[in-house]
């Protein structure tokens, strides 16, 4: 089982709708929380962290569940910029601190 | 801004040659890390360095070594190069060891080996 899964989609929605992506994480050790975005053929880039309480940042809210090990990005309105792979991303205290990507998930927004 | 740069973007190499990928960032960080980019397998961690002449391991180290003789200069080195290690290769930094952290990324280097 992957530490960190995430649906691979591609998921297509139209201009305007509202998607959510959803993460789940195995390790309950696991202490930060974040959302990165990436570009076709381009570096990740940190969208936003995920707080316990929910955060929200513009037309995105994060969600974090630390029972059910699940974390939630929400887009409302999107818009074709929003196309993009956006990857869910773990810090776990081992000891050290060990970062763990998920394969990230593929959105497309349409006209 | 934070700045990571990957001098090479875009390479080809043959089988059995010896891979130099140079990393540079400018904003003092105390972490620098390598990882590779695979479709369908996201990033996974090659070497990360927390400090000058430090290495650690991370996922995936074999057939790579890494160099930081420089708090701002992470290298990350093919011995002999292998067609499974055709891939993007992400050099990245973060401010300190730490759970909040956010990772910087370079560009990339896409390293093709034939």
């Amino acid at each position: 089982r992957k530490e960190v899964e995430q649906d691979p989609g591609p998921f297509n929605v139209p201009e305007g709708a509202t998607v959510a992506f959803n993460c789940t994480y195995s390790n309950s050790a696991s202490q930060s929380f974040f959302w990165y975005r990436q570009d076709c053929r381009k570096e990740p880039k940190l969208l936003m962290s995920v707080y316990s309480s929910g955060n929200e940042d513009g037309r995105f809210t994060a969600q974090l569940n630390r029972a059910s090990q699940y974390i939630s990005l929400l887009i409302r309105d999107s818009k074709l910029s929003d196309s993009a792979t956006y990857l869910c991303v773990v810090s776990v205290n081992t000891g050290g601190f060990k970062t763990i990507f998920g394969a990230g998930t593929r959105l497309f927004v349409k006209a | 801004d934070v700045k990571v740069t990957q001098s090479s973007r875009y390479l080809v190499k043959r089988t059995g040659e010896k891979v130099f990928l140079e990393c540079v960032q400018d904003m003092d960080h105390e972490n620098m890390f390598w990882y590779r980019q695979d479709p369908g397998l996201g990033l996974r961690l090659i070497y990360f360095s927390y400090d000058v002449k430090m290495k650690e391991k991370g996922d995936i180290p074999e057939g790579y070594s890494v160099s930081r003789e420089k708090k701002e200069r992470f290298s990350l080195i093919l011995e002999s190069a292998s067609t499974n290690q055709t891939s993007m290769y992400l050099c990245a930094s973060s401010p300190s060891r730490g759970y909040g952290n956010t990772i910087y990324f370079g560009e990339g280097s896409w390293l093709t080996v034939v």
